[in-house]
Order: structure tokens, then sequence, then C-alpha cells
């Protein structure tokens, strides 16, 4: 069965740094992409990122309103997905899920961040 | 960046009765390779989202057959054949032909 759990996620004062981590089971998780997509209180589901497999070069995509702020990263031989995150804003604050592939066809349950002072 | 547009953004329904989500993209979402990467998922209330149709009309693993995608280009719809009560929820339309990835603003599905 596929699994994905994130974690990591919490309270943290504007222009903090936070790392979430996703944590991957019942697939090889190397051989796939993973995503990163958040969701506001109350609002639509915004994508944050993507990370390409190993074998499509482990490359990077952002959307521009993370942009130079965030980071994915993954590492195959633990099956996790990383998304750090600097500088962050209030408008950050989100339940933050990860997903499997470019076609979202997994989800975890979300973490939630909360970036206020 | 595509912009994905839903309609209607509320659909109430009655239940054993048909509903449908229209999604219009702001350009044609066919992609070099041939495909078009067109997908539909459903978010319950309290739950995260979970995919139900990728490439227009493959329905997911799992996902009931009351359940159908179709369109081509910029517009497309999903169907509900008979609307259940598990079926309450937000539907959003996707794009991953282009990055960008979008999504529309969701459709609310609720019981009459």
């Amino acid at each position: 069965e596929v699994q994905l759990v994130e974690s990591g996620g919490g309270l943290v004062q504007p222009g903090r740094s936070l790392r979430l981590s996703c944590t991957a089971s019942g697939f090889t998780f190397g051989d796939y992409a993973m995503s990163w997509v958040r969701q506001a209180p109350g609002k639509g589901l915004e994508w944050v990122g993507f990370i390409r497999s190993k074998a499509y070069g482990g490359t990077t995509e952002y959307a521009a309103s993370v942009k130079g702020r965030f980071t994915i990263s993954r590492d195959d031989s633990k099956s996790i997905a990383y998304l750090q995150m600097n500088s962050l804003k209030t408008e950050d604050t989100a339940v933050y899920y990860c997903t499997r592939g470019s076609s979202l066809n997994y989800w975890g349950q979300g973490t939630l961040v909360t970036v206020s002072s | 960046d595509i912009v994905m547009t839903q309609t209607p953004l509320s659909s109430p329904v009655t239940l054993g009765q048909p509903a449908s989500i229209s999604c219009r993209s702001s350009q044609s979402l066919v992609h070099s390779d041939g495909n078009t990467y067109l997908s539909w998922l459903q978010q319950r209330p309290g739950q995260p989202p979970r995919l139900l149709i990728y490439k227009i009309s493959n329905r997911f693993s799992g996902v009931p057959d009351r359940f159908s995608g179709s369109g081509a280009g910029t517009d497309f719809t999903l169907k509900i054949s008979r609307v259940e009560a598990e079926d309450v929820g937000v539907y959003y339309c996707t794009q991953a032909t282009q990055f960008p990835r979008t999504f529309g603003q969701g459709t609310k599905v609720e019981i009459k």
C-alpha cells in the first residue's frame, strides 16, 4: 500500500525557516517524481514545487511565489522528500501535502504550517 | 501561467441525480508528446485530495465508474452519473502539461 506521511509542520515566526519531510512507503521511491502542494485555511490548492526522479536528473521546479525561498530535495536511500522553507511569510500559512508523481496520484494527510508572530 | 476556470463553483444535487463540472484552460493542454495532462481531484471534508481522473478520461485505481471525464484541448468535463452521499466535497481540475502546475478554483458538490 502506498503511503506518504508528512512531518515537520508547526508554528514559526515570519522570517524564520522550517523543513518538512515526506516519508514514503509501499513503492520504489526513487522511481518517482514528487510534488508539494499547499492549501491555505479555507482556500483552494496551490502547487508549490516538484522534484524529478534521479533518472530524469533529479531537477526541480517551483511556483513563483516560493522560488528562491523554498528548496525541494530527496533522499532515495531513506525514501524521503524534503521541503526546506526559508524566509517564511504569513501568507505561507497552509497545510502542506506531498504527492507522488506529476499526476498527483497519491497524497499524504498533510502537515500544518502556521507563520505568525 | 495556464489559468484553469471551473464552473459552477457550487453544485447542489439531489441524491441519485447526475452532476457535471466544467473546466476550461486559458490555453491548450495538449503536450508536445501528444498527451493531454488534465486531471480531476476530489477533496472530501477534512480529507486530503484524492485523484479521480487523469489524462482527461482515465479513472484512477478504485474510483467508481459513476465518475467519468471527457473533453479536449481547452474544455473538459467531469460527470457523476448518480450522486451518492459520499461524493460530497470539493472537486478540482488541474493541469500538468506545463509548469507551473495550476488548479481550478474548486467546485463544491453538496446534497440538496
